[in-house]
């Protein structure tokens, strides 16, 4: 099964800073890589996600790098508002199961007004 | 477009109790998976249905169990009732299709309190 690590688990940025968060994955065969993201009391949303036919994604403000060699992916936040403070999820699904997700810890980020 | 909705949003149950949870999916999806979210941790996957079956389950025991109807709206069952069984219980629905894109569409969830 899947087994996906997440780092840090808290992270506290000034508005205007850059963030990242890394998880690493054990599941060689893993394709694909979500990252959802959790507001205070409210619904997990997914934010970006990226295969590994590509290396790196981007929409607007985040970006998430994949290395499919050393097996791990990074969210990257630019320009932190805060309004992006939130718990951010990342997660490995097995193939052919992209929906059957089991998510670590998370990281909680706090951009600072 | 109707997104996933849950009930009821909030509930107290004694040990011992059982409790059904519902969710009806997104309009057009066909596939319902239910996650237990306990307080600071991610959500935990318990099991996903797909054309009214059972298709993939977490680490959790047979007491959690369920249903999905030929709408594609499904309930969570759990019997015997623990008080590590406190947590909220979030739906998500996706559409299972050749070109799977995986997201999930989270409901906002069942907050169950067991005392």
């Amino acid at each position: 099964g899947e087994n996906v690590e997440q780092h840090p688990s808290t992270l506290s940025v000034q508005e205007g800073d850059s963030a990242v968060i890394k998880c690493t994955y054990s599941d060689s065969a893993s394709n694909y890589f979500p990252w959802y993201k959790q507001e205070l009391g409210k619904r997990p949303q997914l934010i970006i996600d990226i295969r590994s036919n590509v290396g790196e994604k981007k929409d607007q403000r985040i970006a998430v790098t994949l290395n499919k060699t050393a097996k791990h992916f990074s969210l990257h936040i630019t320009e932190t508002q805060p309004e992006d403070s939130a718990v951010y999820f990342c997660a490995a699904p097995p193939p052919g199961g992209y929906q059957k997700v089991t998510f670590g810890i998370g990281t909680k980020l706090q951009v600072i007004p | 477009e109707t997104g996933v909705t849950q009930s009821p949003t909030h509930l107290i149950k004694t040990r011992g109790q059982q409790v059904t949870l519902r969710c009806s999916s997104q309009s057009g999806h066909n596939t319902v998976s239910w996650y237990q979210q306990a307080l600071g941790q991610g959500p935990q996957f318990i099991f996903q249905y797909y054309r009214e079956e059972e298709n993939g389950r977490g680490n959790f025991p047979p007491r959690f169990s369920g249903l999905q109807f030929p709408n594609y709206s499904s309930e969570l069952n759990v019997n015997a009732l623990e008080l590590d069984d406190s947590a909220l219980y979030l739906c998500a629905s996706s559409l299972v299709a050749e070109r799977n894109t995986g997201e999930l569409f989270f409901g906002e969830g069942s907050r169950l309190t067991v005392l």
